[in-house]
């Protein structure tokens, strides 16, 4: 079965570090992109950037460039997305989703994580 | 990058058939076959429903269907079920800024 497994949930306090994880399973995890997906409370989706496992090449959208940290680790299958200093803004849920291609453009999110719940409060 | 327009609530009673609306430009949805829509129920992940403008991944019931005019692309449910109601998002590739761009969300109603 295809599937992404992601990290449990985290409360942190303002200016903590964090690193959330997504593990694939039952394909080449090194052949898709993987990406990043913020949903603050009540709101709608908003796409923060990809990875390429293979390679680890990354793109982010301007929103999320220097705000977070998108990196894989092929060997074990697993992408992350990384906090160096938490805002209580950063509250939210987070997705980790498979695009199913990039070639003359980027494909939809095929395969989806449970989503990991980030709470930001002092 | 600007999130694609949808509107925010569309309703119908079971048995009926609604679209949906996302409007983008040239450079997202007017621009390139990439639309894809995602459904989300509450307190669960988006589940892909319709990709490249017009196709059902497997699974996925041929009660939705996805269109393309311009620079704005539709969902159709027909045939509306109770488990159809949920909120729905329309996505799109963009050659701009950035590579992919969500839109505002629909929250569907089953009257």
């Amino acid at each position: 079965e295809v599937q992404l497994v992601q990290s449990g949930a985290e409360v942190k306090k303002p200016g903590e570090s964090l690193k959330i994880s997504c593990k694939g399973s039952g394909y080449s995890f090194t052949s898709y992109w993987i990406g990043w997906v913020r949903q603050m409370p009540g709101k709608g989706l908003e796409w923060m950037g990809i990875i390429y496992p293979g390679d680890s090449d990354t793109r982010y959208s301007p929103s999320f460039q220097g705000q977070v940290t998108i990196s894989a680790d092929k060997s074990i299958s697993t992408a992350y997305l990384q906090w160096s200093s938490l805002k209580a803004s950063d509250t939210a849920m987070y997705y980790c989703a498979r695009h199913a291609g990039y070639s003359y453009g980027l494909d939809g999110m095929d395969v989806w994580g449970q989503g990991t719940t980030v709470t930001v409060s002092s | 990058q600007s999130a694609l327009t949808q509107p925010a609530s569309v309703s119908g009673s079971p048995g009926q058939s609604i679209t949906i609306s996302c409007t983008g430009t040239s450079s997202d949805v007017g621009g390139y076959n990439y639309v894809s829509w995602y459904q989300q129920h509450p307190g669960k992940a988006p589940k892909l429903m319709i990709y490249e403008v017009s196709n059902r991944p497997s699974g996925v019931s041929n009660r939705f269907s996805g269109s393309k005019s311009g620079n704005t692309a539709s969902l159709t449910i027909s045939g509306l079920q109770a488990e159809d109601e949920a909120d729905y998002y329309c996505s799109s590739y963009t050659s701009s800024s950035s590579p992919y761009v969500f839109g505002t969300g629909t929250k569907v109603t089953v009257l």
